[in-house]
């Protein structure tokens, strides 16, 4: 099946420094991934959508210039948390939509950023 | 804008009961919908989905669900749940396009007692 990873999948920062998380698709390539951010004992909110090769989709609300996405090829993209604060530290999941397969999105394992 | 509601943020049943978790949503178009099972310490896992057709929907590990467009309804039932089936359940949505991303409700928490 497909399968999505994601690198780190825990990560401590001080504040005020950046954070690189990355996510791939291993067997199939990702014409679109998302981005979700996931509080403790909630649910998934969508941040963006990248599709490779353009710029990415934010969602209202969400900082483009804090929350940097690049999708440079079809199984990677990477989410950077600029300046990181305390209030950034959160569980990130990324999940990619295989081209040609209808709608289905496949979900990483997530990244847990703690912020010091 | 698209909304997922479910309605029971916690269900504690026992082995062999039957379960049926609640999802409505908010959308004006078409849309598809889905549930996500998200097991201790493991990533979400698609349960099932609906796209059009039947409205009945077959998934994995024995669940179903049902879409009712009259009462914008897509709940999830299961017949005999098992311990193995304590996990957290996400509904979602997204436009009939399928080409965004998803809305997800708030989750149900089901604890499976033995």
């Amino acid at each position: 099946g497909a399968v999505v990873s994601q690198h780190p999948s825990r990560v401590i920062c001080k504040s005020g420094t950046s954070v690189k998380i990355e996510c791939r698709s291993l067997d199939f390539q990702a014409t679109t991934m998302f981005w979700y951010r996931q509080f403790p004992k909630q649910s998934l909110m969508l941040m963006a959508t990248s599709n490779e090769g353009s710029k990415a989709t934010y969602e209202q609300g969400v900082e483009k210039d804090k929350f940097l996405i690049n999708h440079a090829s079809l199984t990677l993209s990477t989410l950077t948390v600029t300046s990181a604060h305390p209030e950034d530290s959160s569980f990130y999941i990324c999940s990619a939509r295989e081209g040609g397969v209808r709608y289905e999105q496949y979900f990483g394992p997530g990244t847990r950023l703690t912020v010091t | 804008a698209q909304s997922v509601s479910q309605h029971n943020h916690h269900v504690i049943l026992s082995e062999a009961a039957s379960l049926e978790l609640g999802c409505n949503y908010s959308y004006g178009g078409t849309v598809n919908l889905f549930w996500y099972v998200q097991y201790p310490g493991q990533h979400l896992q698609l349960l099932l989905k609906y796209f059009s057709g039947d409205p009945l929907v077959k998934g994995i590990k024995g669940f179903e669900a049902e879409f009712i467009k009259s009462k914008f309804s897509f709940n999830l039932r299961k017949p005999s749940v098992q311990w193995s089936d304590t996990a957290e359940y996400f509904c979602a949505v997204n436009s009939g396009g399928g080409a965004d991303g998803l809305t997800f409700g708030k989750g149900t928490h089901l604890i499976i007692q033995p």
